[in-house]
């Protein structure tokens, strides 16, 4: 069975300071992995996806995401952040069982002080 | 584009009333999902529909029910509303064979 793991229920940076949520996944193959974001009172967004080839994949607003296989870990990175960014986060896995499914991960809450 | 449009977005309902939540794309998407999402719970799926016709329960489906009146619809019954079911349930959609969904804005379910 699949199952994903933020270990960080919220995570407080500064403004302009780098950011890296956690995410921790099992799945016996190679699944695709997902970071979606959710601002308040919307739905989920997607941010980027990684479904096969270079473990490093970019996505909006300058948010990019390792893939390593080794240690099933997806985490989500930004170089600055900025106070905008304030939202929750959620990791993804999906895998192929005659229909796509997805198990998410509890969430991260990110708050970004000046 | 397209959108995924959820009514109503808030729903107060009394212990033990049933409630529907409704769902409509326009995506022109096969597959559908509703999800329930709980505070520090992630989401957890209630029920999905491959293709209009179809019915698949997921990991959380008892006390729900859900039909899929048409290709662009979803809906989504909870069939005894519990003080413990307050929660933001979401709706998505997917291309069938497609691993990415596409998100509504959420119905918020107040039990009094």
């Amino acid at each position: 069975a699949q199952s994903v793991t933020q270990p960080d229920a919220r995570v407080t940076v500064s403004e302009g300071a780098s950011l890296q949520l956690r995410c921790k996944y099992s799945y016996s193959g190679t699944p695709y992995l997902f970071w979606y974001v959710q601002y308040p009172r919307q739905g989920l967004q997607l941010l980027l996806k990684y479904y096969s080839g270079d473990p490093v994949v970019q996505g909006v607003n300058g948010f990019e995401a390792e893939f390593i296989k080794s240690n099933s870990s997806f985490h989500l990175r930004k170089a600055s952040v900025h106070w905008s960014d304030s939202a929750v986060y959620f990791c993804a896995v999906s895998a192929y069982t005659g229909n796509y499914k997805y198990v998410f991960g509890a969430g991260t809450r990110l708050k970004v002080i000046a | 584009g397209g959108i995924i449009t959820q009514t109503p977005k808030f729903l107060i309902g009394q212990e033990g009333q049933k409630l529907t939540l409704k769902c409509q794309q326009n995506f022109n998407h096969d597959t559908m999902y509703w999800y329930r999402q709980d505070s520090g719970k992630g989401l957890r799926l209630i029920y999905y529909s491959i293709t209009e016709n179809d019915l698949q329960k997921g990991d959380l489906s008892e006390g729900y029910d859900a039909s899929r009146e048409k290709k662009s619809s979803f809906s989504l019954t909870v069939t005894s509303a519990q003080k413990n079911e307050m929660a933001v349930f979401l709706c998505a959609s997917s291309i069938r064979g497609r691993a990415e969904v596409f998100f509504g804005k959420g119905t918020r379910l107040t039990v009094v």
